[in-house]
């Protein structure tokens, strides 16, 4: 059973530029999280979703982040003009139904130049 | 709000037990979670506590203190691999997001 998949697992951007991070759940998990993690810091949740809904948005940065679990594919946590402090590792985690445990992906370091 | 503290770094001896400290502070609990994570790596599931008590995994053991807001993580018979940061992360009351402390590095000498 592959764990929580996340790719790329390196991204590297220029100021200004789009990224776009992808995560495939756990097979049987509907739920997806996405966390932060900036240099030297905690994980900071961003947003929990399920297949076509978000649940909770609230540590979303109010522009140029949004976040989607379509039907079918893997959920995308798209960041737009990025800017230097974007840079940080962000984690995919995945829940089944009705489950406590968040089971964490390998994450994508994004390292905007 | 949540609050959850832990201390910075920790250092052991290998073979010797250590004990991570984790309180916190929040306006509704619906559980506490310890997980390990390598440097470059994914966090990794190590327990779960709802209820007040000891929960014992092999070498790892995990308690709360519901009324105390107060949890450790106690990890025996130090190995060299163990040398890795310890996230402490509250679920809150309403909905399913974790609130993690900043995670205590744990330094394991031979």
């Amino acid at each position: 059973n592959a764990g929580v998949m996340q790719n790329p697992r390196h991204l590297v951007r220029r100021r200004g530029q789009e990224a776009r991070l992808r995560c495939s759940p756990m097979k049987g998990h509907s739920h997806v999280y996405w966390y932060r993690q900036l240099p030297e810091e905690g994980l900071k949740f961003m947003v929990y979703l399920q297949k076509e809904n978000i649940i909770d948005e609230s540590g979303m940065p109010k522009e140029r982040f949004s976040a989607e679990f379509p039907k079918e594919g893997p959920s995308i946590l798209r960041i737009q003009q990025v800017v230097r402090g974007d840079s940080a590792a962000y984690f995919c985690a995945s829940s089944p139904p009705a489950s406590e445990t968040q089971y964490f992906g390998p994450g994508t370091r994004l390292l905007v130049l | 709000g949540q609050n959850i503290d832990q201390p910075t770094e920790m250092t052991a001896t290998e073979g010797a037990i250590v004990q991570i400290n984790c309180t916190y502070q929040t306006s509704g609990f619906n559980g506490l979670f310890w997980y390990q994570q390598h440097a470059g790596e994914a966090p990794t599931f190590l327990s779960y506590n709802v209820l007040d008590g000891l929960e014992e995994k092999g070498r790892f053991s995990s308690f709360l203190s519901r009324s105390k807001g107060y949890s450790y993580l106690l990890l025996k018979e130090l190995q060299m691999k163990d040398s890795a940061s310890y996230l402490c992360a509250v679920r809150g009351a309403a909905g399913n997001k974790l609130t993690f402390g900043g995670g205590t590095r744990v330094l394991v000498k031979p």
